[in-house]
Parts: structure tokens; C-alpha cells; sequence
């Protein structure tokens, strides 16, 4: 079975700072590695994900992670973070074979202050 | 850009009511899930569903639960007899493979 765990439930910065939202796994089996952002009352969006090849995934709108198999972590980053970067992040993992359920972490709420 | 749709956006019912959530998943996406979110938790698995049956289930779906791909768009996730705990944001999602879900933009259900 799988596990997801983040550290943070919280992490507060201020615009334009830079952030990192740290996710680790556990798991006996090859995963796939997601994170997934909630916006204020609406649902969940896939913003990044690790298949296979180049540990170091972006998005469209400036986020990364980097896959690190020695420390089983997919931590999210973002160099430079907009108000509009306010929301709640889940990590989540899934096996590579059967019917690939996915499962989430507790999620972190980043809210970027002025 | 194709996306998974769910109705209805609120259901509120009584204890003990039985309710039907609806999902009409990606065209053609293969896997459908239900996942439920309690306000202020994690999002839990609860059930996924391939080649017209049951794939694999959580122990939170039980037998007050069940699923159904009535026809070629629907998946529908039914509670028999509601209880104040299935308070929740029910999620469905599809995939085609890759275990990548698409995710509908939820059902809060409200139990009184």
C-alpha cells in the first residue's frame, strides 16, 4: 500500500517570494507522482505529474517538481508566487499497474500574502 | 477540452435518504473513480471501476454503496440509507491510463 505525507498544512509567504511544498511517499511498488491544486470551492486540477523520464516536471504556469527516488519525495517549488498561486496543494501517488487509484496526502494550504 | 461533469453541484437529503450522484466522465476514458472529501480532510479513494465492474474498492465502500455505468456516459454512485458521517464532497474522476485522474468538479452532499 501507499502512503503520501506533507509536512506543511500551512505554509504562508509573501508575493514573489519563493515557496516549496514538500511531498514524500512510501510505497513497495513503482508510482506515478502527482500534485493537484484546490482552488476556493471548486475542484481538484492536475497541475504537474511524473510518468517516467526527466525527474523534473513543470507546469504551464510555473511550478516544478523534482522526482527524487533515493529520498521517495516529489516537493513542489515555484521560484516567484502570485496571490493568484492561493489555494490547497495535494501530492498524490498512484501505482504504475492495476487500476491505479490515486492516493492523496493532507494537502497544504499556501496562501501568499501582499 | 473534453472534462468530467457531475450533477447535481448540492444535494442536501435527510438521514437515511438514498441519493444518486451522477458523473458523465470523459468520452473515452477507460477507468472511472469516486473519490469523497470531509471537510477539511484528505481526498479518500472509494471506489474504481473498469470494464463494467468494480476494480477495486476502499473499506469506507461498503454496502451502503454502490456504482453503475447504466449506459455508454453515465457513472452514477448510489447511497442506499445516508447517514450524518457521508456528509461530504464526492468527487468523480476518469482516466484513459497512467493512473492521471480527471476530476469533476464535485458533488457536495449535505446530510441532516
Amino acid at each position: 500500500a501507499q502512503s503520501v505525507t506533507q509536512l506543511d498544512s500551512q505554509v504562508p509567504v509573501f508575493e514573489e517570494a519563493p515557496v516549496e511544498l514538500r511531498c514524500n511517499y512510501s510505497s513497495s511498488v513503482s508510482v506515478y507522482l502527482f500534485w493537484y491544486v484546490q482552488y476556493p470551492n471548486q475542484g481538484l486540477q492536475l497541475l504537474l505529474k511524473y510518468l517516467s523520464g526527466s525527474t523534473l516536471v513543470e507546469s504551464i504556469n510555473g511550478f516544478e517538481a523534482e522526482f527524487n527516488k533515493s529520498q521517495t519525495s516529489f516537493h513542489l517549488r515555484k521560484p516567484s508566487v502570485h496571490i493568484s498561486d492561493t489555494a490547497e496543494y495535494f501530492c498524490a501517488v498512484s501505482e504504475t499497474q492495476g487500476a491505479q487509484k490515486l492516493v492523496f496526502g493532507q494537502g497544504t494550504r499556501l496562501t501568499i500574502n501582499p | 477540452e473534453p472534462e468530467v461533469t457531475q450533477t447535481p453541484s448540492h444535494q442536501v437529503t435527510q438521514m437515511g435518504q438514498e441519493v444518486i450522484l451522477r458523473c458523465v466522465p470523459i468520452s473515452n476514458h477507460l477507468y472511472f473513480y469516486w473519490y469523497r472529501q470531509i471537510l477539511g480532510q484528505k481526498v479518500e479513494f472509494l471506489v474504481s471501476f473498469y470494464n463494467n465492474e468494480i476494480s477495486e474498492k476502499s473499506e469506507i465502500f461498503d454496502d451502503q454503496f454502490s456504482v453503475e455505468r447504466p449506459d455508454g456516459s453515465n457513472f452514477t454512485l448510489k447511497i442506499r440509507s445516508t447517514k450524518l458521517e457521508d456528509s461530504a464532497m464526492y468527487f468523480c474522476a476518469s482516466s484513459y491510463t497512467s493512473g492521471e485522474g480527471f476530476f469533476g468538479p464535485g458533488t457536495r452532499l449535505t446530510v441532516l
